[in-house]
């Protein structure tokens, strides 16, 4: 157990649709990551926040936006849902540098 | 651009044999190099990593190879087992603590 957790477990939901994931992290990492795990892209970065601020982007499409509460949990909020953005949907934490540690993520399929 | 490069896909070992996977990477600016080792239906798990500054980290039977001069570094799995069957995801990062870049993993089967 990573300490990081991670709801809903799964999600099914349908095109257009606009889902929340919720990200808690280990107790005292002040920085969030958020992954998106496909089969055919692997593990790609989405977005870090780090103490209530956004502080690295990386593949992030505009439909998704992502934002650290006071508490330092996250949400990462997927709108206009495509097929495409089935997958599953991991949450990471760390103390300020490296050793990212990974909860067990949300699997979302848009029907 | 896949900024770090993995291989093999797949490997099928033997219990008690030697797994080995191997990555490469460009950016010359990385400074930490974790393996994740993943379970279906799991989150990727921190098996082990490395800093640039050495070439050889061991822990048990896990031990991360790194040559800074090639731009490579590898995992070795001495006595592999049954339970060592996942999925292991190499990757590379920063010291500013932003994203990693993940390879693209490799399935290991371990044959009883």
């Amino acid at each position: 157990d990573s300490g990081v957790t991670q709801t809903p477990k799964h999600l099914i939901t349908a095109t257009g649709q606009r889902v929340t994931l919720r990200c808690s992290p280990r107790s005292g990492d002040l920085s969030v990551y958020w992954y998106q795990q496909s089969l055919d892209q692997g593990l790609q970065f989405l977005i870090q926040y780090y103490n209530g601020e956004e502080r690295a982007k990386g593949n992030i499409l505009e439909r998704f936006s992502a934002q650290q509460f006071p508490d330092l949990h996250s949400e990462l909020n997927l709108s206009s849902l495509e097929l495409g953005d089935s997958a599953l949907y991991f949450c990471a934490s760390s103390a300020l540098y490296n050793e990212q540690f990974f909860g067990p993520g949300t699997r979302l399929t848009v029907l | 651009q896949q900024q770090v490069k993995q291989s093999p896909q797949s490997l099928i070992v033997q219990k008690g044999g030697i797994s080995i996977i191997n990555c490469a990477y460009e950016n010359t600016a990385f400074d930490y190099f974790p393996w994740y080792q993943q379970f279906p239906g799991k989150g990727p798990a921190l098996l082990i990593a490395i800093r640039p500054d050495v070439s050889e980290k061991k822990e048990g039977r896990f031990t991360i190879s790194f040559n800074k001069s090639a731009k490579q570094f590898s995992l070795h799995i001495m006595d592999s087992q049954p339970g060592d069957s996942a999925t292991y995801f190499c990757a590379a990062g920063l010291n500013t603590g932003n994203q990693f870049y993940f390879g693209t993993g490799t399935s290991l089967t371990v044959i009883p």
